[in-house]
């Protein structure tokens, strides 16, 4: 069955320096590869799309990278700031349907 | 433009009961898909709705049902409400859908609590 891992559940990061977050799935072969970003009591934040034939995409200090032979993508948030501190998705989209991860929770210690 | 609306926020029901759940996409926006968010389980698909016309669904039980208006508003039933039913359900509104590339706009959800 498809299966999606996100690298941890939790994440605790210095402010300043660069988080990286990871997604590794199974059993799937998605067309798109997203980013959100979910805040207590709030519905996901739309951050980033990549496509299979994509290796990479950069908005500000965000980076996603994505790797179809290992089945795998990369987040990075740079230069990271306390604000940063929420719980980030990825979600797979392909056969008509988004299947998302179960989040890490980033922490960026002042 | 005005974001994605759910309606209540925040609903309490006892087992046995039903429940129907709101969401007025972004104007403009035909597709509308609704997620169910516990934290085990994650965000998990409920089914997706595109000019009216149930598109996809996900593994849930028939208890779970929904429509799409004309305006493209939608509305998700439960019922015989379980005590696993309580969670953060979430709609999300997107121009074409999950057949194309698109970005989803979600609502703040709706918490339901079943006592």
């Amino acid at each position: 069955s498809q299966k999606i891992e996100q690298n941890s559940e939790a994440l605790n990061i210095q402010e300043g320096k660069t988080a990286t977050l990871t997604c590794n799935y199974t059993n799937y072969s998605p067309a798109y590869l997203q980013w959100y970003r979910q805040d207590p009591g709030r519905g996901p934040v739309f951050l980033l799309l990549i496509r299979e034939n994509e290796k990479e995409k950069r908005k500000e200090r965000l980076k996603v990278t994505f790797d179809t032979t290992l089945k795998q993508s990369l987040f990075h948030i740079t230069a990271s700031q306390p604000a940063d501190s929420a719980t980030y998705l990825c979600a797979l989209q392909g056969d008509q349907k988004v299947t998302f991860g179960t989040g890490t929770k980033l922490q960026v210690i002042p | 433009k005005a974001g994605v609306t759910q309606t209540p926020r925040y609903l309490i029901k006892t087992r046995g009961q039903q429940v129907t759940l709101s969401c007025s996409p972004i104007s403009g926006h035909r597709s509308v898909s609704w997620y169910q968010q516990t934290p085990g389980q994650g965000l998990q698909f409920l089914f997706e709705y595109f000019s009216e016309t149930q598109r996809n669904k996900g593994n849930f039980p028939g208890r779970f049902s929904g429509r799409q208006f004309s305006n493209s508003r939608s509305e998700m039933n439960v019922s015989t409400l379980e005590l696993g039913d309580s969670a953060l359900y979430l709609c999300a509104s997107s121009l074409h859908g999950t057949s194309s590339l698109y970005e989803q706009y979600f609502g703040p959800g709706t918490r339901l609590t079943v006592t």
